[in-house]
């Protein structure tokens, strides 16, 4: 099966810092990978799909990039209602697998 | 607005079954493919199982492969997983999704509010 590899696993930011989290797949899966934002007590959210694609509503600090097997989701200027748990997820083909998830914070 | 009601959690002994129903709201249900998916409290989220927009095709994470099944009722708007030889490592909070595509192979925009199974004796 595909891996999806997160890093970092957490981290510390100040407000209107620039984040940067990676996922890592173990083979390659074009751009068929997502996105996810969990706030504390809450289900997820779609951010963005199609590696790049951002869904409806989401705002425009959010951006993913990559293809193949490297991937990034990019706050641009992190904000005090972006700490949450983050999440990729491939969904080329079964089984849909998700990273480990990115803890954000804020310093 | 999208909406997806789901029911049927609780808590059950070890090696009995539990059935857990998504009846969704504000879409053309059959025109979507519907995934589960469950989150240990405190942990990551973890993938169970999926079916495209008729059931013809469906996928299980290897844990639940042969014990829990996914169906739908299109004509009722409603997803069903039925789980059966529940295990303690099944405990989790269930969540189900609507898919972003008619098949399987798609990611998750819209979310169930979740329900607790908790495998217990």
């Amino acid at each position: 099966d595909i891996q999806l590899t997160q890093s970092p696993s957490s981290l510390s930011a100040s407000v209107g810092d620039r984040v940067t989290i990676t996922c890592r797949a173990s083979q390659d899966i074009s751009t068929s990978l997502a996105w996810y934002q969990q706030k504390p007590g809450k289900g997820p959210k779609l951010l963005i799909f199609s590696a790049s694609s951002l869904d409806f509503g989401v705002s425009s600090r959010f951006s993913g990039s990559g293809s193949g097997t490297d991937f990034a989701l990019t706050i641009s200027s992190l904000q005090p209602e972006d700490i949450g748990t983050y999440y990729c997820q491939r969904y080329k083909r079964p089984p849909l697998t998700f990273g480990g998830g990115t803890k954000v914070e804020i310093k | 607005e999208v909406e997806l009601l789901q029911s049927g959690g609780g808590l059950v002994p070890p090696g009995r079954s539990l059935r857990l129903s998504c009846v969704a709201s504000g879409f053309t249900f059959d025109d979507f493919a519907m995934h589960w998916v469950r989150q240990v409290p405190g942990k990551g989220l973890e993938w169970v199982s999926s079916a495209n927009y008729n059931a013809d095709f469906i996928a299980y994470a290897d844990s639940v492969k042969g014990r829990f099944t996914i169906s739908r009722d299109n004509a009722k708007n409603t997803l069903h997983l039925q789980m059966n030889n529940l295990r303690s490592e099944d405990t989790a909070l269930y969540y189900c999704g609507k898919g972003t595509g008619v098949v399987l192979e798609s990611s998750v925009d819209y979310w169930g509010q979740g329900t607790l199974v908790t495998v217990s004796s």
